[in-house]
């Protein structure tokens, strides 16, 4: 069993449509991180999330914090082709120390 | 300013093999992580170093070892190579002993035959 669940696997989206990727565990995250990969590259942190509640805006990107930080969302409002790429979450765990645990990740696919 | 440097880009081995690869951090950043990921997988954590100390090991076998230099550059050895080890090797930097703000590298491509 995964520490860390996203769904979904994979979305393939037309250019101008919103989505939702999800992020969630049984165990409650101390902090937690959205990452962008393109093939070839290796991920780029977009956010981190600390409180729970919280709700961060990067531009057409949103992130959320589950209130009992045990899940997590990120929508993406009108998708560009821009936007295609492995979305990552990354949660830190009290009882990991300084482990970053990752998700499989949501491959992202926006076609024009 | 450069980021976080690997090298190198792409490696073929053979099994039992030995690999090095190695990772210049970001200036500055005092801590190296090291992630391998598998085709159609996240991130997983192998070893985190601090000042020279190691500060975490993930769930890997003793075949794979490292090690943090003066400079706070860092090498990853893994011995007697599996198929199994044929991944996307990721090093990561941060100014602090932290998991958080993690800057990572492109990465180094291992394909064991």
């Amino acid at each position: 069993t995964q520490l860390l669940e996203q769904s979904p696997q994979f979305l393939s989206i037309q250019e101008g449509e919103n989505l939702t990727v999800y992020c969630n565990s049984s165990s409650v995250f101390s902090s937690l991180q959205w990452y962008r990969q393109e093939p070839g590259e290796g991920p780029v942190l977009l956010v981190t999330v600390v409180t729970g509640g919280e709700v961060k805006k990067l531009k057409r990107l949103t992130f959320q914090f589950g209130d009992a930080r045990k899940d997590s969302s990120l929508h993406i409002t009108a998708a560009q082709t821009g936007d295609t790429g492995l979305y990552l979450c990354a949660g830190g765990f009290m009882e990991y120390g300084n482990k970053l645990v990752f998700g499989a990740g949501t491959i992202l696919r926006v076609k024009s | 300013d450069a980021g976080v440097t690997q090298s190198p880009t792409h490696l073929i081995k053979t099994r039992g093999q030995h690999v090095t690869l190695r990772c210049s951090p970001i200036s500055g950043h005092k801590s190296v992580s090291w992630y391998q990921q598998v085709l159609g997988q996240g991130p997983q954590f192998i070893f985190q170093y601090y000042e020279k100390e190691e500060r975490g090991r993930g769930n890997f076998p003793d075949r794979f070892s490292a090690r943090q230099f003066p400079n706070y550059s860092s090498e990853l050895n893994v011995n007697a190579l599996l198929l199994g080890d044929s991944a996307l090797y990721l090093c990561a930097s941060s100014f602090e002993d932290s998991r958080e703000k993690l800057f990572f590298g492109s990465g180094t491509q291992l394909s064991v035959l």
